[in-house]
């Protein structure tokens, strides 16, 4: 069966700085894709960026990127320049083919000091 | 485009009572989906429907769960009756083809 884990519950990093958000994922089948939300604290899930399983190159949106190291069954996302903002919970999540359902991970909270 | 509406936004009703829940996803958006998410946790999805079919529906309890999308559009999901578990937010998602999902803000439903 397929399984998302995020090991991080909570994480801080420092405004204007990097910040990587863990993901690891369990599935037997070739095909997939990855997908990263995020959820201010005001409720409302936003789509940040997608990876299939054959796509070559890492994906980048803005100041989100994914490191995706298909081997490791990995999909951390890394946020550059933190801002105010950012913080919110991130989910991890991934769908086998295109009419299969999408699960999802725990989540991580992530909070921007100033 | 407008986005995944939702209604209503909050609900509060007392256990055993009924509820139903409203979704009109984006404008040609075939996929659509229930999710419920319990405070703290990653939505779990209820049901997936591909236009007016049930791909998914194998965590929805269909003792007290229904849901239907009459003509692929909109969508309800109604629970009758309510336990107090089912304290939640009811989210709903549409997506094209293979694309990203689209959420709705969410219905916040308190059991009392």
């Amino acid at each position: 069966a397929q399984k998302i884990t995020q090991t991080q519950p909570g994480m801080f990093v420092q405004e204007k700085e990097a910040v990587t958000l863990d993901c690891t994922y369990d599935t037997s089948d070739q095909s997939y894709g990855l997908f990263w939300y995020k959820q201010p604290s005001s409720g409302e899930m936003i789509f940040l960026i997608y990876q299939g399983s054959y796509d070559e190159q890492n994906a980048t949106e803005g100041r989100y990127s994914l490191n995706f190291q298909k081997a490791r069954k990995s999909a951390n996302l890394v946020i550059s320049a933190s801002q105010l903002g950012d913080s919110a919970m991130y989910f991890c999540a991934m769908r086998k083919t295109s009419y299969d359902k999408v699960i999802f991970g725990p989540g991580t909270s992530l909070s921007v000091i100033p | 485009e407008a986005g995944v509406a939702q209604s209503p936004r909050y609900k509060i009703i007392e256990k055993r009572q009924s509820v139903a829940f409203w979704c009109n996803p984006i404008s040609g958006h075939a996929t659509l989906y229930w999710y419920q998410q319990i405070l703290g946790q990653g939505p779990k999805l209820l049901i997936q429907f591909q236009n007016n079919g049930v791909v998914d529906d194998s965590q929805l309890p269909k003792d007290r769960f229904s849901a239907e999308r009459l003509k692929g559009v909109d969508s309800t999901l109604k629970i009758q009756p309510a336990k107090l578990e089912d304290s939640a937010v009811y989210l709903c998602a549409s997506s094209l083809f293979a694309g990203p999902q689209h959420f709705g803000d969410g219905t916040r439903l308190s059991i009392l």
